[in-house]
């Protein structure tokens, strides 16, 4: 089946700090991969994506490698801001079905 | 630029009732989605709809749970007699298609509060 396992939070970090959000899937064919990001009181908002092996999306300084070896999408950013403050859900959709699968979401909150 | 729009934002009800949660879907998608997330957190699937019938469906979307587009611009989410485990958040998203990438737009949420 397919499944999104990514790592429990809340993280709490420092501004300018080094991000890493772990995320490893579980998947049928070949997914498509995306991180979403959730500021407080808002809807999920597309942060970048990835739709095949080695593929690497990146957006406002954040960046994610599509590793079918490791089956992982690893979120990372080198200097995070106090506004990067939010919830970022790592996602997949197979290629075979129109569903997309979330992680649980993992909380960041960046202090000054 | 284009997005989803839902109403209301915010509905309380009494448990029993029904509810009509609406989205407006960007106007050239093909695929619309309603999803729900309760305390903030997990997103969960309810069903995805394609060519005017539902394509795929959770377990959470028992015959309580409806989804219709009654016009070419309307995607609602009715449920017939709610229950307080309803009270969550629920999204509506739509996409253009394809097999690959074609990501998924969210609207702002509707809160459900169920009394």
């Amino acid at each position: 089946g397919n499944s999104v396992t990514q790592m429990e939070g809340p993280v709490t970090l420092s501004e300018e700090a080094f991000l890493t959000i772990n995320c490893t899937y579980t998947a049928t064919g070949y997914p498509s991969l995306f991180w979403y990001v959730q500021y407080p009181g808002e809807g999920l908002q597309l942060l970048l994506k990835a739709t095949k092996a080695d593929d690497k999306g990146s957006n406002k300084g954040f960046e994610a490698t599509y590793r079918k070896e490791t089956t992982s999408f690893h979120l990372e950013k080198g200097s995070v801001q106090v506004s990067d403050s939010a919830v970022y859900f790592c996602a997949l959709k197979s290629n075979t079905g129109n569903q997309f699968y979330f992680g649980t979401g993992t909380s960041l909150t960046v202090i000054p | 630029e284009p997005e989803v729009t839902q109403t209301p934002s915010h509905q309380v009800t009494q448990m029993g009732q029904e509810v009509i949660l609406r989205c407006v879907p960007i106007s050239n998608h093909l695929y619309f989605y309603w999803y729900r997330q309760i305390l903030g957190q997990k997103v969960e699937f309810l069903v995805s709809f394609y060519n005017n019938e539902i394509s795929e469906k959770s377990e959470i979307f028992d015959d309580q749970f409806s989804v219709e587009r009654p016009d070419g611009s309307n995607f609602t989410l009715k449920i017939r007699s709610t229950k307080l485990e309803d009270s969550a958040m629920y999204f509506c998203a739509s996409r253009a298609g394809g097999a690959f990438g074609g990501e998924l737009f969210f609207g702002e949420g509707s809160r459900l509060t169920v009394l």
